[in-house]
């Protein structure tokens, strides 16, 4: 069975913390995406990966940055945490370049204090 | 660019009663369109998607959709409620040909009721 796994369900830290979430897949997966979500906005794309070492902005990278030394693990930083980084962040992985299927993790709820 | 509007964030049905959830979308070029589903506490599953070729597409657990390109939309619909569909549904938009990323929508939650 395919499985993304990400490293913590609920994660509550300080405001100014830096901050890790891990993401590993079993699926030699190339393309591997950071998303998060709230309420009423619905997934919105940080940063993707479609190689190891190789990186590119979504459409709300700001506060954030990614790495990805291994294939099958890609991280995601909150170099200083805020109170509106609190949110749900699903991390996804998908093979070729249609990405034509999106395998999911099952998130982990960031709460920002 | 790419964009997606699911109309309606909550839609509430009776079990065994049609489901329709509404998205149309904006693309630049003939654009690839998913539908994805999450259940309570789950990452997002693949529910059905359209690439090329027939418009009607079938899905897992019932559901199936269809491209309407004059209409830019992709609906999804089941035709009798269970239960178990009660679930956050999010339509996707990314374009055909070449690396691409997918856009999705806001999600619409389901309700199904007894």
């Amino acid at each position: 069975d395919v499985k993304v796994t990400q490293s913590s369900r609920y994660l509550v830290k300080r405001t100014g913390e830096k901050v890790f979430l891990e993401c590993v897949q079993d699926m030699d997966h190339e393309n591997m995406f950071w998303y998060r979500q709230d309420p009423g906005l619905g997934l919105r794309l940080i940063y993707f990966s479609y190689d190891v070492k190789m990186k590119e902005k979504g459409d709300i990278p700001e506060g954030y940055s990614v790495s990805r030394e291994k294939k099958e693990r890609f991280s995601l930083i909150l170099e200083s945490a805020s109170t509106n980084q609190t949110s749900m962040y699903l991390c996804a992985s998908a093979q070729g370049a249609q990405n034509e299927k999106l395998f999911f993790g099952s998130g982990t709820q960031l709460s920002v204090l | 660019a790419q964009s997606v509007t699911q109309l309606g964030s909550h839609v509430s049905v009776s079990e065994g009663a049609l489901v329709l959830l509404r998205c149309n979308y904006s693309s630049s070029v003939p654009p690839y369109l998913f539908w994805y589903v999450q259940y309570p506490n789950q990452g997002l599953q693949l529910l059905l998607k359209y690439t090329t070729g027939a418009t009607l597409v079938k899905g897992i657990n019932g559901f199936e959709a269809e491209f309407k390109k004059s209409e830019t939309s992709f609906h999804l619909t089941k035709p009798s409620a269970h239960m178990s569909d009660a679930a956050e549904y999010f339509c996707a938009v990314s374009p055909s040909g070449g690396y691409n990323k997918l856009i999705f929508g806001a999600g619409t939650r389901l309700a199904v009721h007894p």
